[in-house]
């Protein structure tokens, strides 16, 4: 079945350090892929998304472009801030005709000023 | 502007104790869905919904139940809570199958169990 993998945490960086956290996924097909982000005690939010290959996603200087010949789909930022601690979930939406959304175990970022 | 909603915010119950959480949402989307996350995980799918049609993980315990009366309304009922369902609940929507849209959360439901 489909599924994603996601790099490890805790992230923890200084403040304006540039982000990458990895994520690969397997799946059939072509899936919408995301990037949704986890504030303390709050629901996921969308971060960015990207529906075919070579699309960049972005938002909050938050990017991610889907690479199909390396199956990725890492986030990336240039100068992270403090507000930016959270944990960040990397996910697709299933090509199967189901309607579910498989995700990553997430990452935890922590970043000092 | 919230568009999913979740009651209540924090829940406490005792061990046994039957629970419901509810959600409701503006965005006329067909599709409901209920995850428990614990500790920061992945969130894990219970069940969702197209339009009334359930559709219940195989490894979702028989110990939650979910009931969808209309469009905008989804509950999910925990009938015997244990230790172990301490979690967040979370409902999301997306709009239908086959589309490439994200899901849609609510803020989630934190459920503690004495």
């Amino acid at each position: 079945g489909d599924s994603v993998t996601q790099m490890e945490g805790p992230v923890t960086l200084s403040e304006e350090a540039f982000l990458t956290i990895n994520c690969t996924y397997t799946a059939t097909g072509y899936p919408s892929l995301f990037w949704y982000v986890q504030y303390p005690g709050e629901g996921l939010q969308l971060l960015l998304k990207a529906t075919k290959a070579d699309d960049k996603g972005s938002n909050k200087g938050f990017e991610a472009t889907y690479r199909k010949e390396t199956t990725s789909f890492h986030l990336e930022k240039g100068s992270v801030q403090v507000s930016d601690s959270a944990v960040y979930f990397c996910a697709l939406k299933e090509t199967s005709g189901t309607y579910k959304y498989i995700f990553g175990t997430g990452t935890r970022l922590k970043v000092l000023a | 502007d919230a568009m999913v909603i979740q009651n209540p915010r924090y829940q406490v119950t005792q061990f046994g104790k039957p629970v419901t959480l509810s959600c409701s949402q503006t965005l006329n989307h067909n599709v409901m869905y209920w995850y428990q996350q614990k500790s920061s995980q992945a969130p894990k799918l219970l069940f969702h919904y197209y339009d009334k049609d359930f559709n219940n993980e195989a490894d979702t315990p028989d110990n939650f139940q979910s009931r969808r009366p209309n469009t905008s309304f989804c509950f999910l009922d925990i009938r015997s809570p244990g230790l172990g369902d301490a979690a967040m609940y979370l409902c999301a929507t997306s709009n239908r199958a086959g589309g490439t849209g994200e899901l849609f959360f609510g803020e989630g439901s934190r459920l503690t169990v004495l």
